[in-house]
């Protein structure tokens, strides 16, 4: 079946380093989305691509970045950790003409 | 952007009881969904739901989308139910409101 994997699923990390969250899906959507969900704020959108060199910025992309090489990868990474990005991090993907959004199931990031 | 608005932001039910979650927008929208966050964080699509109205099994939604909101039913509730119910509308992408967190207690 087709299906769409996040992975670490979860991690612990310094403030200060960088890291990746990897997003892989295999149902070759061209749409796919990085959100992050905090206590009290919903899911909110941190990047999102619409399909191969595309990139584009969410509400909340300050310290974060995107990168799309191929269609089924849309890793997102931490440039320099920091606490305030202690979260959970959602992936998501979407047909370019479809309705329904597919999420992953989450990475759990801790920045100490 | 467009405002998602749910109402009640908690809500706990004894099983077999029916519920009405609410989701306000703030813009005409061609594009809304309900989630279901299980308490183990898995989003489920349940419906997705621009106007009119869809049931699948106790759940059913009702989208009025000239008046901007949508309401979902959960009817003869299950302990199974309990988690986030979030309400979610697009336009390039999803913008989500805070949910709804529903308890069923046995």
């Amino acid at each position: 079946d087709a299906e769409i994997t996040q992975s670490p699923r979860h991690k612990i990390t310094e403030t200060g380093r960088q890291v990746t969250l990897a997003c892989h899906q295999t149902w070759n959507h061209n749409n796919m989305f990085w959100y992050r969900q905090d206590l009290g704020h919903g899911l909110r959108l941190i990047h999102y691509s619409y399909g191969v060199q595309d990139t584009n910025k969410g509400e909340v992309s300050d310290g974060y970045s995107v990168s799309r090489s191929n269609t089924e990868d849309l890793p997102l990474t931490l440039e320099s950790a920091a606490s305030s990005q202690t979260s959970v991090y959602f992936c998501a993907s979407r047909e370019s003409s479809g309705n329904t959004i597919y999420f992953g199931e989450g990475s759990w990031l801790t920045v100490v | 952007g467009i405002q998602v608005e749910q109402s009640p932001p908690d809500l706990i039910l004894q099983e077999g009881a029916n519920s009405t979650l609410r989701c306000n927008f703030s813009d005409s929208v061609n594009n809304l969904q309900w989630f279901h966050q299980n308490p183990w964080g898995q989003l489920i699509n349940l419906f997705y739901i621009p106007s009119g109205t869809k049931q699948n099994g106790r759940l059913s939604a009702t989208t009025v989308a000239t008046e901007r909101y949508s309401l979902l039913y959960i009817s003869s509730s299950q302990t199974t139910d309990s988690g986030v119910y979030f309400c979610a509308v697009n336009d390039y992408k999803l913008s989500f409101g805070a949910g709804t967190t529903v308890t069923v207690r046995a």
